[in-house]
């Protein structure tokens, strides 16, 4: 059974500040995807990563999927209050016929 | 091209009711998946459905849930003799053909409260 897991579950980090939130996941996959939900809110697609070693950037974050240790990182750069939301790692895999598993999720809360 | 449409965005019910969900996929797309998210929580995988075929139903409680997508019209999400547990949001998610090998995109949910 295919499980995922984040971690931090709750980020709290100053603007301007680096930091990695770290998805690992239980069993070879397909594709590794990453949403940000704000509270009420859908989930938006940020990033899709297919291959081992795959690195896909936009603004501040940037993504990058190890298949080999089973584990994506969402780096985030130079933290802006616009980037609070909860963010969440989704793996889908074949075998788990076209869904997807989420992790957890991370809520990161940007302060000045 | 309007998105995912998902209604009711807020639906109140008492224990006991029904609660009907319904998703209207992007025009075009004929694969729709359900996933429930409680309070604080990631989403969790219900159902995943082809128009007129429910093709993995593995995350959907064994009573009380059901979902359809027939030939025309939305897909309904349906909860028989709601629960206070049952109180989540409800989101669906479509795309124009398998995940793996499309981008799917998700609505806005719907709030369900049970009191």
């Amino acid at each position: 059974e295919l499980k995922v897991e984040q971690n931090p579950l709750f980020l709290s980090m100053q603007e301007g500040k680096n930091y990695t939130i770290y998805c690992n996941y239980s069993t070879t996959s397909d594709r590794l995807y990453w949403y940000r939900q704000d509270p009420g809110k859908s989930l938006e697609s940020l990033f899709v990563l297919l291959s081992n070693g795959a690195v896909k950037q936009e603004g501040r974050l940037m993504a990058s999927l190890d298949t080999k240790a089973r584990l994506s990182t969402l780096h985030i750069t130079a933290a802006v209050h616009d980037l609070s939301a909860t963010y969440f790692c989704a793996v889908g895999r074949k075998q788990e016929t076209d869904k997807l598993i989420f992790g957890t999720g991370t809520r990161l809360q940007v302060f000045p | 091209n309007a998105g995912v449409m998902q209604n009711p965005r807020h639906l109140v019910r008492r224990r006991g009711q029904e609660a009907r969900l319904r998703c209207s996929p992007m025009k075009g797309h004929s694969h729709v998946y359900w996933y429930r998210q409680l309070p604080e929580e990631g989403l969790k995988f219900m159902v995943y459905l082809q128009k007129e075929n429910i093709i993995d139903e593995s995350g959907m409680p064994k009573e009380r849930f059901s979902a359809e997508f027939p030939k025309e019209g939305p897909s309904i999400l349906r909860i028989q003799q709601v629960v206070r547990g049952d109180s989540a949001a409800y989101f669906c998610a479509s795309s124009p053909g398998p995940w793996q090998n499309t981008e799917a995109f998700f609505g806005q949910g719907t709030r369900l409260t049970v009191v």
